[in-house]
């Protein structure tokens, strides 16, 4: 079975600053990673995915997550936070490579303070 | 491109009372439909997914239903309401053999 735990329900930065937003996973398979952002009121859209290949996967809006296998992590990090990052992150896990069926972090809110 | 969209966007309605939500897609055919739940502090839940029209597979028991009667279209429902029903509602497409799944805006259902 896959879970996912996401460290810190909140996360403040402040304008500028690094953004780092933490995440483990299990998975008894390889398994197929994922970071979603959710503006309010709205559904969610991909940042980006890791699959297989470089581990280091870079997303929109300039995020990016490493996948470390050894410490089942996927840390999702940006080097300058903008006040439109404000808004909440999900990382989820996929235990195949042909289903959408996801299992989703608790989510965690990113607050960017001017 | 494909897109996906939802509605209505904002339902209040009454316990007991029945309820409908729809989803289609547009751009693609055969695609993997989703219905996912948020509730507040709790995160995403899969609900239903279909593979195919007339193919339902729920993951959770509840109060809820789906349906597919065509391709790209996905309907969520219920006979009557239950206050822990309310809840944001997702629904969400992939590729047939895809693992990346695509969200539309959202439905907030308020149970009253």
């Amino acid at each position: 079975a896959q879970s996912v735990t996401q460290l810190g329900s909140h996360v403040s930065v402040s304008e500028g600053a690094l953004v780092l937003l933490r995440c483990n996973y299990s998975s008894s398979v390889p398994p197929y990673l994922f970071w979603y952002v959710q503006y309010p009121n709205q559904g969610l859209q991909l940042l980006l995915k890791y699959t297989t290949g470089a581990t280091l996967v870079k997303g929109i809006n300039g995020f990016e997550a490493e996948f470390k296998k050894s410490e089942t992590s996927f840390h999702l990090t940006k080097p300058s936070a903008h006040m439109s990052d404000a808004a909440e992150y999900f990382c989820a896990v996929s235990a195949s490579s042909n289903t959408g069926k996801l299992i989703f972090g608790q989510g965690t809110t990113l607050q960017v303070k001017p | 491109s494909q897109t996906i969209h939802q509605w209505p966007a904002t339902l209040v309605q009454p316990v007991g009372s029945p309820l409908s939500l729809e989803c289609t897609v547009e751009g693609t055919s055969n695609p993997n439909l989703y219905w996912y739940r948020q509730a507040a502090g709790r995160g995403l839940q899969l609900l239903f997914y279909s593979v195919g029209i007339g193919q339902i597979s729920s993951e959770v028991p509840q109060n809820l239903s789906a349906s597919r009667p065509q391709d790209r279209q996905f309907i969520l429902s219920s006979k009557k309401l239950l206050l822990s029903d309310s809840g944001f509602y997702l629904c969400a497409w992939s590729w047939e053999t895809g693992n990346t799944i695509y969200f539309g805006e959202g439905s907030w259902l308020t149970v009253v």
